[in-house]
């Protein structure tokens, strides 16, 4: 079974630049998470989707942050005008809500905004 | 804040050697998850747990909902142990929306 997929693995940025980051969960799963870890940090929530659905989104910079999951499998975390404090791994993860919220990550997309 | 509180924040071991790693909550969760993130940074699911306790070959963890912690205990410890461990316990039940602690930095020496 594939497992969560993320690309690209590294994005290096001037501030103001765009950037966006992709994830194919684990097929099945229902819901699908964006989390963003800072160096030696733990990963902090920015939003997740159940099916298509926002199910929060309290976490996401409104401003220059944005998700979508339009059919209910794929995402895209899409950052504009980037920012240095930015500069983190972007993680993706995947369960099945349904069943339990076991939780499975990709590998991660490492950002880094000069 | 410290919702999720994990102890020690770095630890090293020599290889062979017994440990317990702890996570403390100020949350009602009924659910917790233990993780390792490995020096590349994939992080990998260890255990999910309801109240009680699992065993994984050398990993045994226990989750003690009414006094609120998580212990995960390291049977002779192995160079690729080395990582930094995580849990992370819901944000309210049923919500499936995890709160991360800040990890457990794991060096295992030979």
């Amino acid at each position: 079974e594939a497992g969560v997929t993320q690309s690209p693995r590294y994005a290096v940025l001037q501030e103001g630049q765009a950037v966006s980051f992709w994830c194919d969960p684990i097929s099945g799963h229902d819901t699908l998470y964006w989390y963003q870890q800072p160096r030696d940090q733990g990963p902090q929530l920015l939003v997740y989707f159940r099916d298509e659905a926002v199910i929060d989104n309290s976490q996401l910079p409104s401003d220059r942050f944005s998700a979508v999951r339009p059919k209910g499998t794929n995402s895209t975390l899409k950052i504009q005008s980037a920012k240095q404090g930015d500069t983190a791994t972007y993680l993706c993860a995947s369960s099945f809500a349904r069943n339990t919220g076991q939780l499975y990550f990709g590998e991660g997309s490492k950002l880094t905004v000069l | 804040g410290d919702q999720v509180k994990q102890s020690p924040s770095a630890l090293s071991l020599q290889e062979g050697t017994n440990s317990a790693l702890r996570c403390n909550f100020s949350i009602a969760t009924t659910t917790v998850q233990w993780f390792l993130q490995n020096p590349r940074g994939s992080l990998m699911n260890l255990f999910y747990l309801v109240p009680g306790t699992k065993e994984n070959g050398r990993l045994k963890s226990t989750f003690n909902s009414k006094e609120s912690y998580s212990t995960l205990h390291i049977r002779d410890a192995q160079l690729e142990d080395s990582g930094t461990y995580f849990c992370a316990a819901e944000a309210y039940p049923g919500s499936w929306q995890l709160i991360f602690g800040s990890g457990t930095q794991l060096t295992v020496m030979p």
